[in-house]
């Protein structure tokens, strides 16, 4: 299995400031994605993150909005920016692991914007 | 487009009684997820479904899988207080031939009551 942080797990921010929150696994995957859950909802990709090329983004997600890192095979970033109080949501990044044919999510960055 | 439906969507069950949820996806997919979510927590993990006819078991959960019905389901079996949270399915995609992200269901909230 594949052991995921996320840093930071909750945080409370002001309208208009970025948070840029950091997901590091255990172990080197080539599949890393960024997900969205809204209060009370289920998950929605916001985008694919592969090592060396540009994250891909789905509809309703622009990479202004949520920049996307991935320096290495073990780590990534995603940044929140210009937040509004719709942005609060718990964001959670996934691994794929060709191997067990799993998926796996980190524990998840609560963010509150007021 | 891959869609995930999954139903019910609320859930209240007594101690002692058996029940099912369903999920239904809408074009071929070759993995098939359960998860767990407890309030407040990431999501856990607990069945991979690969094939068609497919089943497996875990304590009182079975989930099952028919890729020609496209429908999955997850069998409760003498519910527990316990087996209270909310349960999504979600359905793999490819990306170039490797895993791809889940698309998933928006969860059933169960409830179990003594």
């Amino acid at each position: 299995s594949a052991v995921i942080s996320q840093k930071p797990s909750r945080d409370i921010c002001q309208r208009g400031t970025s948070l840029t929150i950091q997901c590091q696994v255990d172990s080197q995957v080539t599949m890393m994605f960024w997900y969205r859950q809204q209060p009370g909802q289920s998950l929605t990709l916001i985008a694919t993150a592969n090592q060396g090329s540009e994250a891909t983004y789905e509809s309703g997600f622009v990479i202004d909005k949520f920049p996307i890192s991935r320096p290495n095979l073990t780590f990534s970033t995603l940044t929140v920016s210009n937040m509004s109080p719709e942005d609060s949501s718990i964001y959670l990044c996934s691994v794929a692991l060709f191997s067990y044919n799993e998926q796996f999510f980190g524990p998840g960055t609560r963010l509150t914007v007021l | 487009e891959l869609k995930v439906e999954q139903n019910p969507l609320f859930l209240s069950m007594q101690e002692g009684k058996n029940y099912t949820i369903y999920c239904n996806y809408s074009t071929t997919s070759d993995r098939l997820y359960w998860y767990r979510q407890d309030p407040g927590k990431s999501l856990e993990s607990l069945f991979v479904l690969l094939s068609n006819g497919a089943v497996k078991q875990e304590g009182r959960l079975m989930a099952s899988l028919d890729t020609k019905a496209r429908l999955s389901t997850l069998h409760i079996t003498a519910a527990v207080h316990d087996l209270s949270a909310t349960y999504f399915c979600a359905a793999g995609t490819d990306y170039g031939g490797s895993q791809g992200n889940l698309i998933f269901g928006k969860g059933t909230k169960l409830s179990v009551k003594p």
